[in-house]
């Protein structure tokens, strides 16, 4: 079946470490590929999307390739913040039964450290 | 900005009561959703709704029922609550021509005693 496996956390980085957040994901076909941010306290965010094979998502300094030989979709960014800390979440859309569901990993969560 | 708003932040009941969730959204999406968030689990799909009067079971149903009687209103109804369901239940919405653009509310965490 369809599933995400992301790295364990916490992560935990000193202010403008780089930062990597490993996904990987199981699906038949090629599915459209996601990672949501959730900051404490709130409610998850789409952070950015790659729809097809070797897109690159993007967004607040944030970056994910779609690569569909390694079946990955690893979060980067060059220079975290304190700000940048939350939960970050992969996650897959599948078709089931006629409709296209999303498949969410497990979270990691990041501290930054000032 | 999407607006998707829950009853309660924070709810605490007893074994056996019958607890109500209510989520509201202010987009006129037709597509709704409830989860539940637990540590190592992540987010798993309890009920979905793609318009009024419809539901749809998602991957964990089982002790769950749903409302949608307005289109932006969608239920999640624990008929007889018990303590394997405190979690953390998070309502979302979504227009159905972006599946990936998923608007979600802050969260309910429910304890049950």
């Amino acid at each position: 079946g369809n599933s995400v496996t992301q790295m364990e956390g916490p992560v935990t980085l000193s202010e403008e470490a780089f930062l990597t957040i490993n996904c990987t994901y199981t699906a038949t076909g090629y599915p459209s590929l996601f990672w949501y941010v959730q900051y404490p306290g709130e409610g998850l965010q789409l952070l950015l999307k790659a729809t097809k094979a070797d897109d690159k998502g993007s967004n607040k300094g944030f970056e994910a390739t779609y690569r569909k030989e390694t079946t990955s979709f690893h979060l980067e960014k060059g220079s975290v913040q304190v700000s940048d800390s939350a939960v970050y979440f992969c996650a897959l859309i599948r078709n089931s039964g006629g409709y296209q569901k999303v498949t969410f990993g497990t979270g990691t969560k990041l501290q930054v450290i000032p | 900005d999407v607006k998707v708003t829950q009853s309660s932040r924070y709810l605490v009941k007893r074994t056996g009561e019958k607890v109500f969730l209510e989520c509201v959204q202010d987009m006129d999406h037709e597509n709704m959703f409830w989860y539940r968030q637990d540590p190592g689990l992540g987010l798993r799909l309890i009920y979905f709704s793609y318009d009024v009067k419809m539901k749809e079971k998602g991957d964990i149903p089982e002790g769950y029922s749903v409302s949608r009687e307005k289109k932006e209103r969608f239920s999640l109804i624990l008929e007889s609550a018990s303590t394997n369901q405190t979690s953390m239940y998070l309502c979302a919405s979504r227009p159905p021509d972006r599946p990936y653009e998923q608007y979600f509310g802050p969260g309910t965490r429910l304890t049950v005693t």
